[in-house]
């Protein structure tokens, strides 16, 4: 089977650091991505790791270890802005995305 | 450029209806997926398209459900005899087959079924 976990809501303060976690269990895994969606809107892509290790762009960094089947989204100087759902996404062979049921990330002021 | 459109982007319907609702991919985007999302919920893949055929349809949910991408581009989800659990947002979302991950999401259409 199948799955996917990551914790159902975060709240952080405005300035802070936030740490949103992943962890899967799939077979045929090539990659984690993740994804932004703010209520109402459509899911925007934020980043894909295949390696182990820390991807930086920006605020937003993403990290995997693939020996761990584990990864986390990490958001530095919140903005009001970043309040939204945040998805980690698992890639199952060449094409096939498999989401998790989102993190609702609250940033207070 | 334009990004993905979805039309329409809302739609009530009744019980038993049938409905198409419709996926405008980004120009020269080979990859082409429909997922469902219910509320407090991830995206739930559909089916993927790669180019005019459809490489795998197995998270449709039964016969009830057919997607076609006739000429590459332009994508139909159909819907015969909708019932209420029908009810979601349709996402349509495109990818470049050039080596990107990235996943392009349309607005996505409402559907409530009555």
């Amino acid at each position: 089977g199948q799955s996917l976990e990551q914790p159902s809501e975060v709240t952080a303060v405005e300035g802070a650091i936030v740490q949103i976690n992943c962890t899967y269990q799939t077979s045929g895994f090539y990659g984690l991505s993740w994804y932004q969606q703010h209520d109402g809107g459509a899911p925007t892509f934020l980043s894909y790791n295949a390696l182990d290790g820390l991807e930086e762009t920006g605020r937003f960094s993403s990290f995997l270890s693939r020996s761990d089947s584990y990864g986390y989204l990490l958001l530095q100087e919140l903005q009001m802005k970043d309040s939204a759902s945040y998805f980690c996404a698992v890639k199952r062979g060449t094409y096939k995305y498999i989401f998790g049921t989102g993190t609702r990330l609250k940033v207070l002021a | 450029g334009a990004g993905v459109s979805q039309t329409p982007s809302n739609k009530v319907t009744e019980k038993g209806k049938y409905v198409e609702l419709r996926c405008d991919p980004i120009s020269g985007h080979t990859a082409l997926y429909w997922y469902r999302q219910s509320l407090g919920q991830g995206p739930e893949f559909l089916i993927y398209f790669q180019g005019t055929g459809a490489a795998d349809d197995s998270g449709l949910p039964n016969d009830r459900f057919f997607a076609v991408r006739p000429e590459g581009s332009v994508s139909t989800l159909k819907i015969q005899r909708t019932e209420r659990g029908d009810s979601a947002v349709y996402l349509c979302a495109s990818r470049s087959d050039a080596g990107q991950e990235t996943q392009y999401f349309g607005p996505g259409t409402r559907l409530l079924v009555l």
